[in-house]
């Protein structure tokens, strides 16, 4: 079955506790991206990459970091999180030359 | 910047009547428009695509209207059923750009 899967789906960690949300798709997409939502404010962009090694802000990008390498994975690292980082996040998969997200789960995250 | 608008934040129907959702945008140049379904706990899926050329399009008992004009375009929802309960999220693509413009959703209750 065609996917982005996100893990762990819920997380309640400690301001200061490093952590990875990983995303996994398995469509083959070339670009993938992390968004976090807010009440009231919608999906807003935190990080991008168009392929592999190529990755870029998006627009609330402070307090997060970003890898890819390999094609298919797309982790999210908070190093030192802090409560204002307490969100649902989104990890979307886009195909080459289309413009329709495929989106994993959500991961809920709370710190406290 | 580009920007997107939807209107109301949230409605309550009954089961069986009709509704309709609203959506403002600004991007520039435009692609296309899509809406997005989603469910509680859920990632958003993508329901309709309308692109400059296209008016109105139905899917099931959604059917989108696009005014590229006056940029507007209107997600109607017929004999709604409870499992219609969702937030529905207007997203609009610029030409040539993989980054998304999303508005902040709209969400729809529907009781017995």
């Amino acid at each position: 079955e065609a996917q982005v899967t996100q893990n762990p789906r819920y997380l309640i960690t400690v301001t200061g506790k490093k952590l990875t949300v990983t995303c996994s798709q398995n469509m083959n997409h070339e670009y993938m991206s992390w968004y976090r939502q807010d009440p009231g404010l919608g999906l807003r962009q935190i990080y991008y990459s168009m392929n592999v090694e190529v990755t870029d802000k998006g627009d609330v990008p402070e307090g997060y970091k970003v890898s890819r390498k390999e094609k298919r994975n797309f982790p999210l690292i908070l190093e030192s999180p802090s409560p204002n980082q307490t969100s649902l996040y989104f990890c979307a998969s886009i195909p080459f030359g289309h413009t329709e997200a495929f989106f994993g789960q959500g991961t809920r995250l709370t710190v406290v | 910047k580009n920007q997107v608008e939807q209107s109301p934040q949230s409605l309550i129907i009954l089961e069986g009547k009709n509704c309709t959702l609203q959506c403002n945008y600004t991007v520039s140049p435009f692609s296309n428009l899509r809406w997005y379904k989603q469910d509680t706990g859920r990632g958003p899926v993508s329901l309709t695509i309308m692109t400059f050329s296209e008016n109105t399009k139905s899917n099931g008992r959604y059917t989108a209207t696009l005014d590229a004009d006056t940029k507007q375009s209107s997600l109607h929802i017929t004999a709604s059923q409870l499992s219609d309960s969702a937030s529905y999220i207007c997203v609009v693509s610029a030409q040539n750009d993989y980054k998304l413009s999303f508005g902040a959703g709209t969400t729809v209750t529907v009781r017995a």
